[in-house]
């Protein structure tokens, strides 16, 4: 039962590298999110998709990329690194909706420790 | 957009003690209003939620209050244990998409 699953786990960056972090989930979920976390700073939501092909911009969308080709899949990508990505970065997955409009529950990814140096 | 304040940023109790997280929002449209607790090295996990249309739930020794007029939302944990342990966030959600408060860290002192 794997949920959502994040790779890497772990990475270091050198300045205006690239890279793509990979999330894929196994429960049929038609919303995707990538979120970062920072110390004292919570959640904050990078890029969404409501669904296969879709994307949308979050909170903090500048200096990254998503891509959502396939359902089960949700790539972040960051074209050229910053210290200032140095980051956690989570997945996470959800119905959306329930019926008549109500949220639904999110399930979040291990994380993957992101260093920029 | 929403935003979520949640208070305290931290807190210590005795075990046995009872703790209480509280969460303002700020849009009338969020419907959905989930807590999830973090322990160290791992992702967010779900551990209880209401909905706006519900004043109350409760689930063991955790429960959660709304209300609606106010826009604040509550958790209340009994009978902690240091297994309580953990970084608390709270969220509102709107058209399937979260806003989170900054977490609490709660410590449960043996």
């Amino acid at each position: 039962n794997a949920g959502v699953t994040q790779t890497p786990k772990f990475r270091v960056l050198k300045t205006g590298q690239s890279m793509t972090l990979l999330c894929a989930q196994d429960m049929n979920h038609e919303y995707m999110y990538w979120y970062r976390q920072d110390p004292g700073m919570g959640l904050r939501l990078i890029h969404y998709s409501v669904g296969e092909g879709t994307t949308a911009k979050g909170e903090v969308p500048d200096g990254y990329n998503v891509s959502r080709l396939k359902k089960q899949n949700f790539l972040l990508g960051l074209e050229s690194a910053a210290p200032s990505q140095t980051s956690v970065y989570f997945c996470a997955s959800s119905h959306g909706f329930r019926t008549g409009g109500a949220g639904t529950e999110a399930f979040f990814g291990q994380g993957t420790r992101l260093t920029v140096v | 957009g929403e935003n979520v304040e949640q208070h305290p940023s931290t807190l210590s109790v005795q075990e046995g003690d009872s703790a209480v997280i509280k969460c303002t929002y700020s849009d009338s449209a969020s419907n959905y209003f989930p807590w999830y607790k973090q322990e160290l090295g791992k992702g967010p996990q779900l551990i209880i939620d209401i909905r706006s249309n519900v004043g109350e739930k409760k689930d063991q020794r955790i429960a959660v209050t709304l209300n609606k007029t106010a826009k604040h939302f509550s958790l209340h944990i009994t009978e902690t244990q240091p297994e309580d342990s953990a970084v608390y966030f709270c969220a509102a959600v709107n058209a399937g998409k979260s806003t989170f408060g900054d977490g609490t860290t709660l410590t449960v002192k043996p």
